[in-house]
């Protein structure tokens, strides 16, 4: 079975501060790592996924994130926040053996202050 | 590629009364998933199918509810008699392999 637990119901930062969003699982079978932002009365929108090979991740946005397998974390960074940048971020994972369905995690929802 | 679509956006009704859902994948993906999301949550998985196979159902989906996916096109989850604890956010989602795509919703609200 495979689990998420994102640390941090809420996380505030400034405008133009580092954003850290931390996300650890459980699998067992190697995992896909998946991180997704969702605005207000929308859907999931993708933001970047570890499958296979570099387990620095860059997505859209400006958004980074790195496997550790041995931390067993997928925390996901930006180096200078925008306040466009608020929402709420899920990381999810699945099993890399059969796909199937993405497990989320509880949400992290992301305040930008001026 | 228009993306995943669900009809309707918004739904309210009144408890007891049965709504169904309708969810358009991307054409090329053959597996769809239902979620269901509450206020503060993560999305929660409902079922999901491939092509027209129904390959899980979650424990905690009650009898009330069911889903279809006739010729693996399309796909209809419905809820019968419903309550006021169905009142969220439901979720459609596709894939192919590792790329999955989320639509934007169905709000159901029970009053």
């Amino acid at each position: 079975a495979q689990s998420v637990t994102q640390l941090g119901s809420h996380v505030s930062v400034s405008e133009g501060a580092l954003v850290l969003l931390r996300c650890n699982y459980s699998s067992s079978v190697p995992p896909y790592l998946f991180w997704y932002v969702q605005y207000p009365n929308q859907g999931l929108q993708l933001l970047l996924k570890y499958t296979t090979g570099a387990t620095l991740v860059k997505g859209i946005n400006g958004f980074e994130a790195e496997f550790k397998k041995s931390e067993t974390s997928f925390h996901l960074t930006k180096p200078s926040a925008h306040m466009s940048d608020a929402a709420e971020y899920f990381c999810a994972v699945v099993r890399s053996t059969s796909y199937g369905k993405l497990t989320f995690g509880q949400g992290t929802i992301l305040t930008v202050h001026p | 590629d228009t993306g995943v679509s669900q009809d309707p956006r918004h739904k309210i009704t009144k408890r007891g009364q049965n709504v169904t859902f309708r969810c358009d994948p991307i054409s090329e993906h053959n597996r769809l998933y239902w979620y269901r999301q509450t206020l503060g949550q993560g999305p929660e998985f409902l079922t999901y199918f491939q092509n027209e196979a129904q390959l899980e159902k979650s424990r905690l989906l009650s009898d009330r509810f069911s889903a279809e996916r006739p010729k693996g096109s399309f796909s209809t989850l419905e809820i019968q008699r419903t309550e006021q604890g169905d009142s969220a956010m439901y979720l459609c989602a596709s894939s192919l392999g590792d790329g999955y795509t989320f639509g934007s919703g169905t709000r159901l609200t029970v009053v």
